[in-house]
C-alpha cells in the first residue's frame, strides 16, 4: 500500500493485560513517530525512530511503555500492564528523511480501549 | 523546551465567515511550521507548511505566514465551507532535535 498502515485499528483489553501496536510505515522513509491522542487532548509525542540512530524515547511516559522498530521498517508499540488511563489512539507517523521540512505521514491509528 | 499554543475550541462559523486560527510558538532554533488537519473519521493529514520566516503556505483556500518577530503562524480562510469542519493542529519542527511539536489542536464547526 502507499500509505502508513496500523494494526489493529481496534484493541480493547483489560486492566493488566500486555498490548502490542503494529505500525507498518510508507516504505523508504527512514524516521518513524509514535503519538498518542487521548481526549480532549492534543497530540503527545512518544518515541522517535531516525534510520540506525538510537530512538528518541524522551516522550514515554513509564517503563511500561517500549517500542522497537525491526529492520528499520516496522514498528511494535508495547505496553505492559495497561491502566485505564492508556487509553487512547497511538498513531504512527513516517517522514523519508529529513524532518525539518519534509512532511509526516500519519496511519489511521490504533484504537485502544483498557477496560 | 519548544512548544506551540493555539487557541482553544469549538470554534463555530456560519459558513462563508472568515477564520482566523491563532497559533504561536516557543523555539530556540528556527523551526519550520505545519499545520495538520484531522477530518472526522479521518486520519491526520498535512494542510499547509512554512520552513522559513516570512514564507506563506497555503492550500485549500487555507494559508498562514510564518512570522518570525511575533513567533506566530496563524492559520486564515477567507470564506470557510461545511467540509471544512475538522480538528487543526499547529505545529513545529526544529532541526536540533527531529522532533515535531504538535499544539493541543482546535475544533472547528461550520454550519450550514
Amino acid at each position: 500500500g502507499a500509505g502508513v498502515s496500523q494494526s489493529p485499528s481496534n484493541k480493547v483489553t483489560e486492566k493488566g493485560k500486555d498490548v502490542e501496536l503494529r505500525c507498518d510505515p510508507i516504505s523508504g522513509h527512514t524516521a518513524l513517530y509514535w503519538y498518542r491522542q487521548s481526549l480532549g487532548q492534543g497530540l503527545e509525542f512518544l518515541i522517535y525512530f531516525q534510520g540506525n540512530s538510537a530512538p528518541d524515547k524522551s516522550g514515554l511516559p513509564s517503563d511500561r511503555f517500549s517500542a522497537e522498530r525491526t529492520g528499520g521498517s516496522v514498528s511494535t508499540l508495547t505496553i505492559q500492564r495497561t491502566q485505564q488511563e492508556d487509553s487512547a489512539v497511538y498513531l504512527c507517523a513516517s517522514t523519508y528523511r529529513d524532518t525539518h521540512t519534509d512532511t509526516q505521514y500519519f496511519g489511521p491509528g490504533t484504537r485502544l480501549t483498557v477496560l | 523546551g519548544d512548544s506551540v499554543t493555539q487557541m482553544e475550541g469549538p470554534v463555530t462559523l456560519s459558513e462563508e465567515a472568515f477564520l482566523t486560527i491563532n497559533c504561536t510558538y516557543t523555539a530556540t532554533g528556527y523551526p519550520s511550521l505545519f499545520w495538520y488537519v484531522q477530518y472526522p473519521g479521518e486520519g491526520l493529514q498535512l494542510l499547509l507548511k512554512a520552513t522559513k520566516a516570512d514564507d506563506k503556505g497555503s492550500n485549500k483556500g487555507f494559508e498562514a505566514t510564518y512570522r518570525k518577530e511575533t513567533t506566530s503562524f496563524h492559520l486564515e480562510k477567507g470564506s470557510v465551507q461545511v467540509s471544512d469542519s475538522a480538528v487543526y493542529f499547529c505545529a513545529l519542527s526544529d532541526k536540533r532535535d527531529d522532533k515535531i511539536i504538535f499544539g493541543k489542536g482546535t475544533r472547528l464547526h461550520i454550519l450550514p
